[in-house]
């Protein structure tokens, strides 16, 4: 398979936290991208971070890549109990047909 | 959510029957995915359709298939539904490919399918 693996698997902090977590990969990638999935919904696209590029800003989100090490990882800061959800990662990899590979996903609970 | 719909949103099926779910976009985007969606194997998947007529295989396309007659449609057939297809499926869309861009896709709200 050629999923990537995102960890932790499940992650539970309190308001006010910052929540990371991290996606590793397989192949060589065009970019990466992450996407929220709340409970019963669809994935929401958040953030895309190309290839040649190493740190991106989104509002309260981070994302980092390092191709090098074929991973990347997504900073929540100062968590919302309305983040909480699921989080996967997904790559448009180099060589392949128009289509993305996702991750198992981790999933946030966010306290008050 | 917008733009897409899945019909029906909930069935209840029995093994070996043939089962269709169908996936509505208003957004003319050339792309459409297949996905299902299990507990430790994240999203896989299924079929794609990079056009009217044209589509190709995922990592899990054993036992479905598809069919795009019109830019708004694509439909995903279970010919003979078994235990295993029990899950969620997803319908997704996007505007760009491989050498257009950045290949975005925005989901429709899913398919939970239970086949007995």
């Amino acid at each position: 398979s050629q999923q990537g693996e995102e960890d932790p698997q499940a992650l539970s902090i309190q308001e006010g936290e910052n929540a990371t977590m991290n996606c590793s990969y397989k192949t060589s990638i065009n970019n990466l991208q992450w996407y929220r999935q709340n409970s019963g919904r669809g994935l929401v696209h958040l953030i895309l971070i190309r290839s040649n590029e190493r740190e991106k800003h989104s509002g309260r989100l981070r994302v980092t890549l390092d191709t090098s090490k074929k991973s990347s990882s997504l900073l929540i800061t100062a968590s919302r109990a309305a983040d909480t959800a699921s989080y996967f990662c997904a790559t448009d990899n180099t060589g392949t047909a128009s289509k993305l590979t996702f991750g198992t996903g981790t999933r946030l609970q966010v306290t008050l | 959510d917008a733009g897409i719909t899945q019909s029906p949103r909930h069935k209840v099926t029995e093994t070996g029957t043939p089962v269709t779910l169908r996936c509505h976009q208003t957004e003319n985007h050339r792309y459409m995915y297949w996905y299902r969606q299990d507990p430790g194997h994240g999203l896989r998947l299924i079929h794609y359709s990079y056009g009217v007529k044209d589509t190709d295989k995922g990592e899990v396309s054993d036992g479905y298939s598809v069919s795009r007659s019109k830019t708004e449609d694509f439909l995903l057939t279970l010919e003979s539904a078994t235990s295993s297809q029990t899950s969620v499926y997803f319908c997704a869309i996007s505007e760009k490919g491989k050498g257009q861009g950045e290949n975005i896709q925005y989901f429709g709200a899913g398919t939970r399918l239970s086949v007995l």
